[in-house]
């Protein structure tokens, strides 16, 4: 069964250091997000990509965040300059349609020192 | 607001027992009702939406408009079951499917 991938599953970083974060979609899907979770606290949505451009994002995703699609499989996350309240669990998901059952990759710990 | 709340943190059943997880949401609209589970070690995956009506590993659960509810429900809790039990919320209109979560009840099923 394909699964959503995210790479790397940890990741240390120096704060005001830029980080990106990889995920790789099921392959015929079209929608693409980002949610994270900060230990302790709900899962929360981050900024949803479709037909190239971002569909929608939250208030969480300001200037710091950009998202890519730089080829026909990966979907990156980039946090340009890290604080320390960036340190969360950081979720990739896809769904085939937009209102269709999103999956969800295994996610990436993030930890800014 | 837009607002998905589940009142317990943790919820700790003997096995065999009925569990009832509880989740309320805040919108004004008819929105999608999700409820997600996550077992330990693995992701995040869906266990049973609300237009679906079905049960999946014996759970059900019903959307109560009146009382803006979403609880799930089991007759008889297994060890398996445990795990943490994410509700979530999709808005009704715009097509981007973003999800609400609620913060998670941690179901822990005692032998």
């Amino acid at each position: 069964e394909p699964e959503v991938t995210q790479t790397p599953s940890h990741q240390v970083t120096q704060m005001g250091q830029e980080v990106i974060l990889r995920c790789v979609p099921i392959s015929n899907h079209l929608y693409f997000y980002w949610y994270r979770q900060i230990l302790g606290q709900k899962v929360e949505f981050l900024v949803s990509f479709y037909n190239n451009e971002i569909s929608e994002k939250s208030e969480i995703f300001d200037d710091q965040f950009s998202v890519e699609r730089p080829d026909g499989s990966n979907f990156t996350l980039k946090i340009r300059s890290t604080k320390l309240e960036d340190s969360a669990m950081y979720f990739c998901a896809s769904s085939g349609q937009g209102r269709e059952t999103q999956y969800f990759g295994p996610g990436t710990r993030l930890l800014v020192l | 607001a837009q607002r998905v709340t589940q009142p317990e943190k943790l919820l700790s059943v003997f096995k065999g027992a009925p569990v009832e997880l509880k989740c309320n949401y805040s919108y004004s609209g008819s929105p999608e009702l999700f409820w997600y589970v996550q077992y330990s070690r693995q992701r995040l995956q869906l266990l049973l939406r609300h237009i679906s009506r079905e049960s999946i590993k014996g759970f059900t659960a019903d959307l109560n408009k009146g009382e803006t509810s979403f609880h799930l429900k089991k007759p008889f809790a297994q060890e398996e079951d445990s795990a943490m039990y994410y509700c979530a919320l999709r808005p009704p209109s715009g097509n981007t499917g973003k999800l609400i979560f609620g913060q998670g009840t941690t179901l822990q099923v005692k032998p």
